[in-house]
């Protein structure tokens, strides 16, 4: 079983709105992933976490804030977005952070910022 | 800096033949690779990797060649589907497994 789930599928919220992502895979694997995408450009990383703690973060602005509560979760609270801030949000999770691991991506949170 | 790049945006290939995606990247200290596909909407699904140590690795209709020297990847697909049709992005990691990904190629297999 490779499969990490995202929810919701789709989100619209508005500028002053506070709103959550959830991500959840039960593979046993240590390393969970936060990528931002826009139509027709790569997944751009913004936070990585490894073993439940925060290993990277690739200067997302504080409007974004990731929180693993366990190994097996991974949220993203949203809070004050930005209309640019509309894209796709992909969680991935892998084994480990370290050496040639493969990522395994959740289908996406398509979020609209009104 | 874009690190990996795929610098055809498109490719269009009649069904049954083979499909060839190439990939170039600068980094040196890039080691491992890989390949992931993605439909609208969707999240990116893992297709295929190669390690550094590795100048091929064949899994099904899928094979992916990787020359170091050349610092270059290409994903062959044969004999392509019309459910092969997809963006296709490479990836490349170093030693700290933060993935760079490639600008995507659009495969559209005509049936």
């Amino acid at each position: 079983d490779t499969e990490v789930t995202q929810t919701p599928k789709h989100l619209v919220m508005g500028m002053t709105n506070k709103k959550s992502l959830k991500c959840e895979q039960h593979m046993g694997h240590r390393a969970m992933y936060w990528y931002k995408q826009k139509a027709k450009k790569p997944p751009e990383l913004m936070f990585v976490y490894s073993y439940e703690k925060l290993s990277i973060n690739e200067s997302v602005p504080s409007r974004f804030s990731p929180e693993c509560p366990n190994s097996s979760l991974l949220n993203l609270h949203l809070h004050a977005l930005q209309p640019e801030d509309s894209a796709l949000y992909l969680c991935a999770s892998s084994k480990t952070s370290g050496f040639q691991e493969t990522q395994y991506f959740g289908p996406g949170t398509r979020l609209l910022v009104l | 800096d874009q690190q990996v790049k795929q610098n055809s945006p498109s490719l269009s290939v009649q069904e049954g033949r083979i499909s060839i995606l190439n990939c170039d990247y600068t980094n040196s200290m890039f080691d491992y690779f890989l390949w992931y596909k993605k439909y609208p909407a969707e999240g990116p699904t893992f297709l295929i990797s190669i390690s550094s140590i590795k100048d091929k690795n064949e899994d099904g209709r899928f094979t992916v060649f990787l020359n170091k020297s050349a610092k270059h990847l290409s994903l062959h697909i044969v004999p392509s589907q019309p459910g092969d049709s997809a963006v296709y992005f490479c990836a490349a990691s170093d030693t700290g497994n933060q993935f760079y990904f490639g600008t995507g190629t659009s495969l559209t297999v005509i049936p």
